[in-house]
């Protein structure tokens, strides 16, 4: 079993759809959870993360973690075509560790205008 | 604000041929890493550093060999390229304390 996995789609969806990402895991010492966005031909960019348990809102992004049944979602309400990009999951121990991530495969978001 | 800088940004390879990936920071961040992409994959760890003089292996580091004389630069060595390494390589690095890892751009490496 792959310590992360995500679902690798594509995805693709109308201007204006609510996307739900997931991701489950399988290591009990990650603490912080990533998630990274990634253009075409570009490095993953932070988008948000969440420590532990809960929600966490960022303007049209919301993450959860659910820690019991080790889930991961990011929600993406009222989606834009600059939302196209490859979305990656990313699980950290934290501490000194938080650059030493384990990606999930990584799900590819195409929004159509 | 130059961030993370990676050259080159794409190379070809010959099998059995040796290259080194430069990576440098600009951020004073004690912690770097080493990344592979292979396509429709996620990124796989290769090699991280804590701080000049310290490095350790990732995941994936068969293949592949780092060194960490400064704080700022952290290139990552192939010795004899095989087909199995092409790949597109990402140098990042994140500072004690932060949650964030900052990556470069990227060199896409063929080997044939």
């Amino acid at each position: 079993q792959k310590e992360v996995e995500q679902d690798p789609g594509p995805l693709s969806v109308p201007e204006g759809a609510i996307v739900s990402l997931n991701c489950t895991y399988s290591n009990s010492a990650f603490q912080y959870f990533m998630w990274y966005r990634q253009y075409s031909r570009k490095g993953p960019e932070l988008l948000m993360y969440t420590y532990s348990s809960g929600n966490k809102e960022d303007g049209r992004f919301t993450a959860q973690v659910d820690k019991s049944s080790k889930y991961i979602s990011l929600f993406i309400r009222d989606s834009q075509p600059s939302d196209s990009a490859t979305y990656l999951c990313a699980p950290s121990s934290g501490g000194t560790s938080y650059g030493k991530l384990t990606f999930g495969q990584g799900t590819i978001l195409t929004v159509h205008p | 604000n130059a961030g993370v800088t990676q050259t080159p940004k794409f190379r070809i390879l010959k099998i059995g041929q040796s290259m080194t990936l430069q990576c440098t920071q600009d951020m004073n961040h004690n912690y770097m890493y080493w990344y592979r992409q292979d396509p429709g994959m996620g990124l796989k760890l290769i090699y991280y550093s804590v701080g000049a003089g310290i490095t350790d292996k990732g995941e994936v580091p068969n293949g592949y060999n780092v060194s960490r004389s400064t704080t700022e630069d952290f290139p990552l060595r192939l010795e004899l390229a095989a087909p199995s390494q092409t790949s597109v390589y990402f140098c990042a690095s994140s500072g004690t304390g932060g949650t964030e890892a900052f990556f470069g751009q990227g060199t896409r490496l063929t080997v044939v």
